[in-house]
């Protein structure tokens, strides 16, 4: 079963507008990592929030994280054509010393002008 | 800027024929990763590496063997090649670090006929 997983899986949006891409995940984590693919590309992470924190902010993403209800959440503001990509989030899990991250099956962003 | 750099980027291979994808990164990062992905199941690890000599299996390593010669490359080898595993595949680098980044490559899409 997926341990990480993304909703919705797609998302259409006008430029200027926000958006927000939600997370659930299974397992105790460490981390909760957020990745942008887009097309033709490899992943690239945006934020790394650890499990103790509640909000990491980078310029116009906001990621937030709730462990008690293993749940997070990546907003973009101001949205851009650019920012049309596959978002997935990533979990580090506890308890091991593998540092591998179980990613989810992504959420489609589309951003129209 | 982390760079992580793959070869081919694109591979057509028979049925039964061996088939090895090659990852370089200049980063000095200890641990590497290979992953594939498909359409609708996001990202999955197939091996990984802590460091030159060592190599682990992750979620998904059958039908696929790894080596990681030195510290700078680190390769995957499908010694029987099925459509099965027709995919794209990514490299990854990353530190030792339960919450470093992963740098991925910009893949290699392979298709076995």
């Amino acid at each position: 079963s997926q341990l990480a997983e993304e909703n919705p899986w797609a998302l259409s949006v006008h430029e200027g507008e926000s958006v927000t891409v939600n997370c659930s995940y299974k397992t105790s984590i460490t981390a909760l990592q957020w990745y942008r693919q887009k097309s033709g590309e490899g992943p690239a992470q945006l934020i790394l929030i650890r499990s103790n924190e509640r909000e990491k902010r980078n310029g116009r993403l906001r990621a937030t994280l709730d462990t008690s209800s293993q749940s997070s959440s990546l907003s973009i503001t101001a949205t851009r054509c650019e920012d049309t990509a596959v978002y997935f989030c990533a979990t580090v899990d506890s308890g091991g010393s593998n540092y591998k991250l179980t990613f989810g099956k992504g959420t489609l962003l589309t951003v129209t002008p | 800027e982390a760079a992580v750099t793959q070869s081919p980027r694109n591979k057509v291979a028979v049925t039964g024929g061996k088939v090895t994808l090659s990852c370089n990164q200049t980063n000095n990062h200890n641990n590497m990763y290979w992953y594939r992905q498909d359409t609708g199941h996001g990202l999955r690890l197939i091996h990984y590496s802590y460091g030159a000599g060592s190599t682990e299996k992750g979620d998904i390593p059958d039908g696929y063997k790894a080596s990681r010669p030195s510290q700078e490359n680190f390769s995957l080898i499908l010694e029987l090649a099925t459509p099965s595993q027709t995919s794209v595949y990514f490299c990854a680098s990353g530190g030792t670090g339960v919450q470093d980044t992963q740098y991925f490559g910009p893949g290699t899409r392979l298709l076995v006929l």
